[in-house]
């Protein structure tokens, strides 16, 4: 079975500095990758994702990811964040077959002025 | 463009009685989902239909069950809620029911069961 690891449970970013968030993944196969974000009160609002080819891959509101299969990593990325990137991140994997995903446990991102 | 659409957004129920949460989702499309979120759990998985006609359980199906009324609607019942319910339900919605594509969420129902 899969599972995911976001490591930091919070971050804490100043306005317009660079962001990275961390996501591990265990799978013994090429695996689907997602990130979402949930905003105070809302359901889960789709990044990005990853199925095959580039390794690089660019989403909605500025975030970027990276697969790195050598580390089983698939980190979230912004260069400069915004107050209104403050949110919960999840990230996620799915496997071949099956239409169901495992999410991490999250990671907080507080925006400082 | 609705989506998916959770009702209702709130209850506070008591220990004992039942509920059905109910979702329904406009797109389409042929999976859908039932996950509960906790402070610092993540989202868990309850019960999932891959397909109209079909339920499996997922992670946490113990004290639910549900019913896959059609392709559009999938309803989360609780029959004897105990105050361990008390969370934050989301149903979700995918395309493909034999691979992974990403999901689509509601906006959650808040359970409180005291």
């Amino acid at each position: 079975a899969q599972s995911v690891t976001q490591p930091d449970i919070h971050i804490t970013v100043s306005e317009g500095a660079s962001l990275e968030l961390r996501c591990n993944y265990s799978y013994g196969a090429t695996p689907y990758l997602f990130w979402y974000v949930q905003s105070p009160g809302q359901g889960l609002q789709l990044l990005l994702k990853y199925f095959s080819g580039d390794t690089l891959v660019q989403g909605i509101k500025g975030f970027e990811a990276e697969f790195k299969r050598s580390q089983s990593s698939f980190n979230l990325r912004k260069p400069s964040v915004h107050w209104s990137d403050a949110a919960e991140y999840f990230c996620a994997v799915g496997a071949s077959g099956y239409s169901t995903l495992t999410f991490g446990k999250g990671t907080m991102l507080l925006v400082s002025p | 463009n609705a989506g998916v659409t959770q009702t209702p957004k709130f209850q506070v129920l008591k220990t004992g009685q039942s509920m059905t949460l109910q979702c329904a989702q406009d797109m389409n499309h042929n999976s859908m989902y039932w996950y509960r979120q906790d402070p610092g759990m993540g989202l868990r998985l309850i019960y999932y239909s891959a397909s109209e006609g079909t339920t499996d359980k997922g992670e946490v199906p113990n004290g639910y069950n549900v019913s896959r009324l059609n392709k559009r609607e999938f309803s989360l019942r609780l029959e004897s809620a105990a105050p361990s319910q008390t969370s934050v339900y989301f149903c979700a919605s995918s395309q493909n029911p034999t691979g992974p594509q990403p999901q689509h969420f509601g906006d959650g129902t808040r359970l409180s069961i005291l």
